[in-house]
């Protein structure tokens, strides 16, 4: 499975636009970008993916690089509850469909 | 309603039980997962079912049995439990196998320690 680099933690001041950056350089053609995130005690919960084109949803937005080797989730007005760990995965087809390579994801601290 | 719901949220077992975590959705999906995240906190797949077939089975130990009696259903049976198996395990799903754009929808996760 491609591998994917995150930095291992950010912070962010409430109410301020955050940049999670993610560098995938071994991606294939045929991968998708995938964030998901991770509340204390929760399960993973799914935010956005994409493909090639900037994605936008009510949770955030996905800028890709045009190489698609990097990308970067948006989170536009940062809040309390956006405090947790962010993880960036890439998917391929076929048979290795579900299985995400979680890594060790960044790690998200929100400050009032 | 909750989407992936998974029993027992917590677990304390002692070494050499058998024990067992059920796990439903009511999405409509056809394809449902275990994964397991260690005490370092990374996820790992353990297995996959896409319509009651088995088609991702990780390198788990053999004491580690996954049941899927029908699509919405997936429950993992875990034998002769040894201190390695303490982690959290999460259920999820998701529609479709072969689209890698398809969400993937986990459950709470189910906190098992062995003791």
């Amino acid at each position: 499975d491609a591998k994917t680099t995150q930095p291992n933690s950010m912070e962010s001041n409430e109410e301020e636009p955050v940049h999670l950056p993610c560098n995938h350089s071994t991606i294939s053609g045929t991968d998708y970008i995938h964030w998901y995130r991770q509340l204390p005690s929760q399960g993973p919960e799914y935010v956005i993916h994409g493909l090639t084109s900037n994605v936008n949803n009510r949770m955030a937005s996905l800028a890709i690089a045009e190489d698609r080797k990097s990308s970067t989730l948006i989170l536009h007005r940062a809040t309390l509850r956006d405090a947790a760990v962010y993880y960036c995965i890439l998917t391929g087809g076929g048979t290795s469909y579900g299985k995400l390579t979680f890594g060790q994801g960044t790690i998200l601290t929100v400050h009032p | 309603d909750t989407a992936v719901s998974q029993t027992p949220k917590y677990l304390v077992t002692q070494m050499g039980n058998d024990k067992s975590i059920k796990c439903e959705q009511n999405l409509g999906h056809d394809t449902m997962y275990w994964y397991k995240q260690d005490s370092k906190k990374f996820l790992k797949i353990m297995f996959s079912y896409n319509n009651k077939e088995l088609i991702i089975n990780e390198t788990v130990p053999n004491r580690f049995s996954p049941k899927s009696p029908d699509k919405a259903h997936l429950n993992l049976h875990i034998n002769s439990l040894e201190l390695g198996d303490s982690a959290v395990y999460f259920c999820a799903s998701s529609q479709g196998r072969r689209n890698s754009g398809n969400t993937i929808y986990f459950g709470e996760g189910s906190w098992l320690t062995v003791v």
